[in-house]
């Protein structure tokens, strides 16, 4: 069992705005920022954001994120197909980086 | 181009051993620390070990904390995982990943890795 729960499923039709949630603990995401990746079977997973909200420029900005205690969320605006994916959160806890379990993006 | 390169994947009997590499480039391999992530299959993303950036400190998940050693290279720009005692909750593919400052930042494209009798 994750560190950090996820739900292991959303879902969306295009254009609409969906949410994937992220819950930890004050040992981590209390203490410490979160980062975001998007993993499509078969490929390097891609980092989403970092330092808690901080995008790489080739994320479009339909994509956000928001941090509140011990709990964080990702956000996807305008959904479109090529979203389909699994998302997951990070952070550190006790010096050991943990992941959540996942969340699979299904756009319909 | 940041570039991340997975091997040493294959099948493995159950107790048996193997030694995965990772061959860095596009970056100064030496000043970063590293990571091995591993995905079982339908499951999620686990974190495995990481590793200084000068090979003095490591640190392991306890599901392979005795079975599994990271190391590295600096000279050759490689990052290995060497695995012993292996069991059949070890099948997963195999990601490295690269930290850069307090973030993980590139991911390979991982390595298979079955074990089975």
């Amino acid at each position: 069992q994750s560190v950090l729960t996820q739900p292991p499923s959303a879902s969306g039709t295009p254009g609409q705005r969906v949410t994937i949630s992220c819950s930890g603990s004050t040992s981590s995401i209390g203490s410490d920022s979160v980062n975001w990746y998007q993993h499509l079977p078969g490929t390097a997973p891609r980092l989403l954001f970092y330092g808690n909200n901080q995008r790489p420029s080739r994320v479009p900005d339909r994509f956000s994120v928001s941090k509140s205690g011990t709990s964080a969320s990702l956000a996807i605006s305008g959904l479109q197909s090529e979203d389909e994916a699994d998302y997951y959160c990070a952070t550190w806890d006790d010096g050991r980086w943990v992941l959540g379990g996942g969340t699979k993006l299904t756009v319909l | 181009e940041v570039q991340l390169v997975e091997s040493g994947g294959g099948l493995v009997q159950p107790g048996g051993s193997l030694r995965l590499s990772c061959a860095a480039s596009g970056f100064t391999f030496s000043v970063h620390w590293m990571h091995w992530v591993r995905q079982a299959p339908g499951k999620g993303l686990v974190w495995v070990s990481r590793i200084s950036s000068d090979g003095s400190d490591t640190i392991y998940a306890d599901s392979v904390k005795g079975r599994f050693t990271i190391s590295r290279d600096n000279a050759k720009n490689t990052l290995f995982l060497q695995m012993h005692s292996l069991r059949g909750e070890d099948t997963a593919v195999y990601y490295c990943a690269r930290q850069d400052y307090v973030d993980v930042d590139y991911w390979g494209q991982g390595t298979l890795v079955t074990v089975s009798s």
